[in-house]
Parts: structure tokens; C-alpha cells; sequence
């Protein structure tokens, strides 16, 4: 098993729909929680941050992380052909070799 | 402020020969890390550079390797390529490498391995 796990989708929504991803994980020490989009051909970049549990909003995004569920989800409100991409999640430890464990990313596109 | 910049960003190379990746961090930063991505894998970390020197490293076999200048730019290096080497290879970069920092990834160098 691995240690995150992410639905490789494609996910395909029309566009103004409210768009949810998600990943889960297993191991408990992971702290730190990050949500990057990576358009083709380019390198990731950095949507949403979140230490430990809880919510957060960034305009149409929000970043959300149940711990005791070993569970977190972004969720894009008003999707735009613009956020057609693929969405990776990730997670870090202080703790372990690794610092950040990725998800396998979900492929969205959103329809015009 | 430029990105982080790689080069070459597109390589062919056959089976057993060897290759040399470059990544420029962003100026100021000190921390350097590999990925490799693949469509099955996903992203894996292969190393982690500060101050010249690999402070973190990940599950791939030392054919893998890598070094860090003093300007802080950093190579990655494969050798006895093998077909399974082919993938998108990143390289991020942040401050000081601390978890609470921003990654901010190069546009990767694609190697296929025939």
C-alpha cells in the first residue's frame, strides 16, 4: 500500500461546477499538507498549504485536512477551463528520510 | 526574480550511457531537491541538497547521484541509463529547505532512455 493515495482520474466537470479532490495517506507523523497544480509540460506550483488540521480558503480554493481520517481535500468553487490540470497532493514530516510524499495527482479537466 | 531554470530540458539517450542534469535555484535559495516523475510512480524524491552538502535522500539506487556548487546550482547524474530511467525529472528549490518553505519547481528535463 502506498503511503498516499490519489485517484488518477481524469476528472471531467462542466465549467461553475464545484470541483473536490482528494487524497488519503497512512502514516501519522505527516504534519505539513500541500496542494500543487501542474500544467503539461510544466513543473508544479504550489496552490494551498496547511500545518496539521483544519480548513483553508484561498479565493476559489479551499484546503481541508481531517487527521484522524488520514483524509484531505481541495475543493475549487466556480471551475474555469483555466484550472484544467493535474493536482497533486502532499505531505511532509519532520520525522522519517523522506520529506515530502506525493500523490500519483488527479487529471481535471473543466468544460467550457 | 527569474524561477528555477534546468537544462537540457529534453534528452534522448540509449541504455548504459550515462547523463548529467543541471538546475539553477532561485537566487537566494540554498536548498536544492530531486524528483523523478513518472505516470505510474508519480513524483519521488530522489535527494535533497544545502550548503553543498545531500542532507536528505530517497529510495532510488546510487546510480542516482548529485552534487551542489557553491553558487548553489546543482547536477544530477545517472549513469548505466536503464529504459526505466525515462521520466520528467524536477528540481525545487526554497530557502533553506525548511518544510514551512515554499518549493518552487523548474519546468523538469525529460529523459528518454531507448
Amino acid at each position: 500500500q502506498k503511503e498516499v493515495e490519489q485517484d488518477p482520474g481524469p476528472l471531467s466537470v462542466p465549467e461553475g461546477a464545484i470541483v473536490s479532490l482528494n487524497c488519503t495517506y497512512s502514516n501519522s507523523a505527516f504534519q505539513y499538507f500541500m496542494w500543487y497544480r501542474q500544467y503539461s509540460r510544466k513543473g508544479p506550483e504550489l496552490l494551498m498549504y496547511t500545518y496539521s488540521s483544519g480548513n483553508k480558503e484561498d479565493g476559489r480554493f479551499t484546503a481541508q485536512v481531517d487527521k484522524s481520517s488520514k483524509y484531505i481535500s481541495l475543493f475549487i468553487r466556480d471551475s474555469q477551463p483555466s484550472d484544467s490540470a493535474t493536482y497533486l497532493c502532499a505531505m511532509g514530516s519532520t520525522s522519517g528520510t523522506y520529506k515530502y510524499i506525493f500523490g500519483t495527482g488527479t487529471r481535471l479537466k473543466v468544460l467550457a | 526574480k527569474a524561477g528555477v531554470t534546468q537544462t537540457p530540458r529534453y534528452l534522448i539517450k540509449t541504455r548504459g550511457q550515462q547523463v548529467t542534469l543541471s538546475c539553477s535555484p532561485i537566487s537566494g535559495h540554498r536548498s536544492v531537491s530531486w524528483y523523478q516523475q513518472t505516470p505510474g510512480q508519480g513524483l519521488q524524491f530522489l535527494f535533497e541538497y544545502f550548503s553543498e552538502t545531500q542532507r536528505n535522500k530517497g529510495n532510488f539506487p546510487g546510480r542516482f547521484s548529485g552534487r551542489q556548487f557553491s553558487n548553489s546550482r546543482s547536477e544530477m547524474n545517472v549513469s548505466t541509463l536503464e529504459l526505466g530511467d525515462s521520466a520528467l525529472y524536477l528540481c525545487a528549490s526554497s530557502g533553506t529547505g525548511g518544510l514551512q518553505e515554499t518549493q518552487y519547481f523548474g519546468p523538469g528535463t525529460r529523459l528518454l532512455v531507448l
